[in-house]
């Protein structure tokens, strides 16, 4: 089992321009998470999913947009990427109803200019 | 007041000595409890899951928690060089049909010296 992979592993914007991160697990998870993770701020909640189809909002959805199309799959999407984007991003998931704890990706550093 | 107050150190301590990692947490909801490792550049991985008060031993690690004083605490027996690393405390509350997720403390910066 690979788990929790992430697509990609570096990225770099300019202010303006879109793009879309991809989570992958191969675990059979309900639930999927997408975290930013800032110096001196931790684990932020942006988006989650309970199940394939449905998403939520975390702590600060703002300016991200989420897919979860199918179950295997999280997509975080940034439409106007914003120099306050620039972070490392971290996909999670757990296995539903059997407990509470989270399994990270690798994450993803990107940066906005 | 934030709802997980975590020292981010950096807490430097010699090889083979006990190393003591502690939480404080205001929400007296939460009843799950994890301790996650996180090496530089990766992403975070689960040491330690606890549900409400009590021990949990594995191996080198140990956790603790002080519902009573929304206190918990990860001890590592025999430090090695290897377990330097940040660590990073997460709890929740049961689901309710409220928001998911974890809560993460900020994380401590350890550093074993050889």
């Amino acid at each position: 089992n690979a788990g929790v992979t992430q697509t990609p592993k570096f990225r770099v914007l300019k202010t303006g321009q879109s793009m879309t991160l991809l989570c992958a697990q191969d675990m059979n998870h309900e639930y999927m998470y997408w975290y930013r993770q800032d110096p001196g701020m931790g684990l932020r909640l942006i988006h989650y999913s309970v199940g394939e189809g449905t998403t939520a909002k975390g702590e600060v959805p703002d300016g991200y947009n989420v897919s979860r199309l199918k179950k295997q799959n999280f997509l975080l999407g940034l439409e106007s990427a914003a120099p306050s984007q620039t972070s490392v991003y971290f996909c999670a998931s757990r296995p539903g109803l059997a407990g509470y704890e989270q399994f990270f990706g690798p994450g993803t550093r990107l940066t906005v200019l | 007041q934030k709802e997980v107050e975590q020292d981010p150190g950096p807490l430097s301590v010699p090889e083979g000595a006990i190393v003591s990692l502690n939480c404080t947490y205001s929400n007296s909801a939460f009843q799950y409890f994890m301790w996650y490792r996180q090496y530089s550049r990766k992403g975070p991985e689960l040491l330690m899951y606890t549900y409400s008060s009590g021990n949990k031993e594995d191996g080198r690690f140990t956790a603790q928690v002080d519902k009573s004083s929304k206190y918990i605490s990860l001890f590592i027996r025999d430090s090695q060089p290897s377990d330097s690393a940040t660590y990073l405390c997460a709890m929740r509350t049961y689901s309710g049909g409220g928001a998911d997720g974890l809560t993460f403390g900020k994380g401590t910066h350890l550093i074993i010296q050889p």
